[in-house]
């Protein structure tokens, strides 16, 4: 079962440029968490959002979250080429702790 | 280092045939997972375990099955049973439900 649905699912910018993905999901949540994964990759964690917190920094990272739109969006600011990659929300559910993952986001950083 | 291995990182299988995946975590966590992921797809959920000996059934578990008998290991076989195995296999260790998972490499298992 989906729960995290991410938006758009690519996006191509140019170095230097901030990309902004967005998730939406179903259900109510413990917390909201941003991942990545390189192509061929595993999947590697960039931020974790509790309920009760609206944004979180972390770097060039910065994650809100709208509990009343049931939706979260990441930023990442000044992409370098190394930003290029797939970026996946990950929802709690919250009657057994599993995750569960959106279908991710394709970001490609063009030098 | 601390980390979660897979093993192998490539797998080829002739249909009919089970194949065990492995994975190792020394983290010292409870929680390990085992995720599914299609080209261009998200990750379903197939096994998990919150402690050693105890497994629950993910989303897609048809075809597969588990074991938990340490807490460093915890073992994936893809069964005949299951119609489309080719698929990129993903396994995680966590502290506990819900919070941060670590990933490991992942086994890219091929069916011929």
């Amino acid at each position: 079962s989906q729960q995290g649905e991410e938006d758009p699912q690519a996006l191509s910018i140019q170095e230097g440029e901030n990309a902004t993905m967005n998730c939406s999901y179903k259900t109510s949540i413990n917390n909201l968490q941003w991942y990545r994964q390189n192509s061929g990759r595993g999947l590697v964690h960039l931020i974790l959002i509790r309920s009760n917190e609206r944004e979180k920094h972390s770097g060039r990272l910065r994650v809100t979250l709208d509990t009343s739109k049931k939706s979260s969006s990441l930023l990442i600011t000044a992409s370098r080429a190394a930003d290029t990659a797939s970026y996946f929300c990950a929802t709690d559910d919250r009657s057994s702790y599993k995750l569960i993952f959106g279908s991710g986001t394709r970001l490609l950083v063009r030098p | 280092d601390g980390g979660i291995t897979q093993s192998p990182k490539y797998l080829f299988r002739k249909e009919g045939q089970n194949v065990t995946l492995s994975c190792e975590q020394n983290l010292n966590h409870d929680a390990m997972y085992w995720y599914r992921q299609d080209p261009g797809q998200g990750l379903r959920l197939i096994y998990y375990s919150q402690i050693v000996n105890d497994f629950q059934k993910g989303d897609i578990a048809e075809g597969y099955s588990v074991s938990r008998e340490k807490k460093e290991s915890f073992p994936l076989t893809v069964t005949s049973a299951q119609k489309n195995p080719t698929a990129f296999y993903l396994c995680a260790s966590s502290k506990e439900g819900a919070y941060e998972q670590f990933f490991g490499p992942g086994t890219r298992l091929t069916v011929l």
